[in-house]
């Protein structure tokens, strides 16, 4: 069965404070892996898809990577508004409907 | 504002009601799905329509759960005879389905409580 596992579940960093989230995943014929943000109480905001290995994407103090089995979220010099969780998903041919399947996401805080 | 809207954002019903929620998607989008969502877990698939056609269901869907998509534009989600256990967030997203991978984009979604 396909799995997606989020690591860690919870980061604590300071203002400027770089780090990185992972997302690993067992699927066979990934078509994409999608990075979302989701704040408290609202529904996910796409950040990013990906789709081979070796692949890289930014979006200001974002930058997502990905191998063949894992992928990462790097975040450079957080700032509070930073602070969301994080969710990761990936889409695969399972049964021929490619419905994504998301992990349990990584809660990120940013403190000032 | 050409995002997905959905519609109530907050419910509190009390056991044994019924309850229904709609979901409007991005206009162009051809896929509906539906999600439900509980504290610290990511969005658990429930259905998903392409045009107006359900073309999957989750096994872990109970019959008391039904959706549908008449027109293959907006969506409704209901849940009969509620229990606490529906108690989560109900997330509904559309995509296209050209290209390699279908970017899913998700209303703000239904805050369900049931009492």
């Amino acid at each position: 069965e396909d799995q997606v596992t989020q690591s860690p579940e919870a980061l604590r960093l300071q203002e400027g404070e770089s780090s990185s989230l992972n997302c690993s995943y067992t699927v066979s014929g990934l078509r994409g892996l999608f990075w979302y943000r989701q704040d408290p109480g609202k529904g996910p905001e796409f950040l990013f898809t990906l789709y081979s290995a070796g692949e890289e994407k930014e979006k200001e103090r974002l930058k997502a990577t990905l191998t063949k089995k894992e992928s990462f979220l790097h975040i450079t010099a957080p700032k509070p508004e930073d602070s969301a969780t994080y969710l990761c998903a990936v889409q695969a041919p399972a049964g021929g409907s490619y419905i994504p399947t998301f992990g349990r996401g990584t809660s990120l805080i940013v403190h000032p | 504002d050409t995002g997905v809207s959905q519609d109530p954002r907050h419910k509190i019903t009390k056991r044994g009601q019924n309850v229904t929620f709609r979901c409007d998607p991005i206009s162009e989008h051809n896929r509906l799905y539906w999600y439900r969502q509980t504290l610290g877990q990511g969005p658990e698939f429930l259905t998903y329509f392409q045009n107006e056609a359900q073309l999957e269901k989750s096994r872990l869907l109970s019959d008391r759960f039904s959706a549908e998509r008449p027109k293959g534009s907006f969506s409704t989600l209901e849940i009969q005879r509620t229990e606490q256990g529906d108690s989560a967030m109900y997330l509904c997203a559309s995509s296209l389905t050209d290209g390699l991978a279908y970017e899913q984009y998700f209303g703000p979604g239904t805050r369900l409580t049931v009492t």
